[in-house]
């Protein structure tokens, strides 16, 4: 089984609209972290944000938040106010505690904003 | 700190020829990570280390990959012999343990073509 699906390749957004990546992960490790990165057409990767598995409350760095649902194993990107510079390939990933400590990552989301 | 350094950033060679990729992680972080990105296989672990030692190799495509760790601040990606579907972006993440909270830190890549 796939630890990490994002199950949209490409998305379009209006430029200063909202936009919600999905990501769905699976794991048997009680203690986990999820994030997100970014890749823009130059090529690195920045890291965005982070949720722990035991946090109560949802993670939020400025424009982004991650919506995580724990019993769901869902941990979607939530973009707010898009601009021109957010369009480029997001990667959700997850890191197992007691497994390995290995990061896996999805196969990613191209993000496109409309101007 | 400089973060995670790559050498060379592009390298073109020829089919058959040796290819050394070079990554300097961030000092003090215990874990490193190659990663190989493709359009068709998207973001693919190859190997990782703990404190220098090789963790898992499962990701390694056949015998002609090898990485070695000599020391925390050095590691290196061979391949021997070359082929062209080598040709991809290479990157070398760093991170700390942490219990699943630290990022991975990615280096710029080595984006190589063999012809």
């Amino acid at each position: 089984a796939q630890k990490i699906t994002q199950t949209q390749p490409g998305m379009f957004v209006q430029e200063k609209e909202a936009v919600t990546l999905d990501c769905t992960y699976d794991t048997s490790d009680p203690s986990y972290g999820l994030f997100w990165y970014k890749q823009p057409s130059s090529g690195e990767m920045i890291f965005l944000i982070y949720q722990g598995s035991y946090d109560q409350q949802n993670a939020t760095e400025g424009r982004y938040s991650l919506n995580f649902q724990k019993a769901r194993k869902s941990a979607n990107l939530v973009i707010s106010a898009s601009q021109l510079g957010d369009s480029a390939m997001y990667f959700c990933a997850m890191r197992e505690v007691n497994t390995g400590n290995q990061f896996y990552f999805g196969t990613g989301t191209s993000l496109t904003v409309i101007p | 700190d400089a973060g995670v350094i790559q050498s060379p950033r592009h390298e073109v060679t020829e089919m058959g020829q040796e290819v050394t990729l070079r990554c300097k992680p961030i000092s003090g972080h215990d874990y490193l990570f190659w990663y190989r990105q493709t359009m068709m296989r998207g973001l693919e672990l190859l190997i990782y280390f703990n404190n220098n030692v090789p963790i898992d190799d499962s990701g390694m495509p056949e015998d002609r990959f090898s990485a070695k760790m000599p020391n925390a601040s050095f590691s290196t990606l061979k391949i021997q012999p070359s082929e062209p579907r080598d040709s991809a972006v290479y990157f070398c993440a760093s991170s700390l343990r942490g219990q699943g909270y630290t990022e991975a830190f990615f280096g710029q890549g080595t984006r190589l073509t063999v012809v």
